[in-house]
């Protein structure tokens, strides 16, 4: 069983579409991340999301909205694509972060996002 | 604001060489501090990881020490082969607010094993 999985694996579209990424866990975890891989595979959090919370966004053009129907699942919605959004986008998943022990997060496979 | 730098690449070794990749952190507290591994095509998976200072993390004959003097977590193998060719990523853990936690990644080092 694929414990994160993203859809679609690729995906190519036009400047100005809009368009979705989902992602799902099923590792029973309570927080959820999305990351974006530039092409020089330097990696950034977006967002991170605990028990359909928003907890973290890091400065991402609003035409970026993360949606968490429940826990298991974290949607990336983006509006008017531009070219600069191209990137690998990830999606994680850990448990809350306790007592101050920082937890695995566990990554998806990747959507290789290519904007034309 | 928190941040990690690695060795930068490509590293390119043969077959049975011995590998240190080098990272090193700025943070405030102790954070944890991880390697993550992102083998062609695929995402990024857990390598080893160490919670606090002096532990050492080790994994499939990986090894790094969570050195708090230095502020380092270099990373080891005695002997490499030919499928460790992958992105190697250090990372630090920086706690937020009510549950999640970011993590801060360095710029990833590419290495190459030659047979």
């Amino acid at each position: 069983d694929t414990a994160v999985s993203q859809t679609p694996k690729y995906l190519v579209t036009q400047m100005g579409n809009d368009k979705s990424i989902k992602c799902e866990q099923n590792l029973g975890h309570d927080t959820m991340y999305w990351y974006k891989q530039d092409s020089k595979k330097f990696l950034k959090i977006m967002f991170s999301y605990n028990n359909k919370e928003l907890i973290i966004n890091e400065t991402v053009p609003n035409r970026f909205s993360p949606k968490s129907p429940d826990k298991a699942h974290l949607n990336l919605h983006i509006n008017s694509l531009e070219l600069g959004d191209s990137a690998v986008y990830f999606c994680a998943s850990s448990q809350e972060f306790l007592a101050g022990v920082a937890d695995t997060q566990y990554f998806g496979p990747g959507t290789r996002l290519t904007v034309l | 604001g928190n941040s990690v730098t690695q060795m930068e690449g490509p590293v390119t070794l043969s077959e049975e060489a011995f590998l240190t990749i080098n990272c090193t952190y700025t943070a405030t507290g102790y954070p944890s501090l991880f390697w993550y591994v992102q083998y062609p095509g695929e995402g990024l998976q857990l390598l080893l990881k160490a919670t606090k200072a002096d532990d050492k993390g080790s994994n499939k004959g990986f090894e790094a020490t969570y050195r708090k003097e230095t502020t380092s977590f270099h990373l080891e193998k005695g002997s490499v082969q030919v499928s460790d060719s992958a992105v190697y990523f250090c990372a630090l853990s920086d706690h937020m607010d009510r549950g999640a936690q970011k993590l801060v990644f360095g710029q990833g080092t590419r290495l190459t094993i030659n047979p």
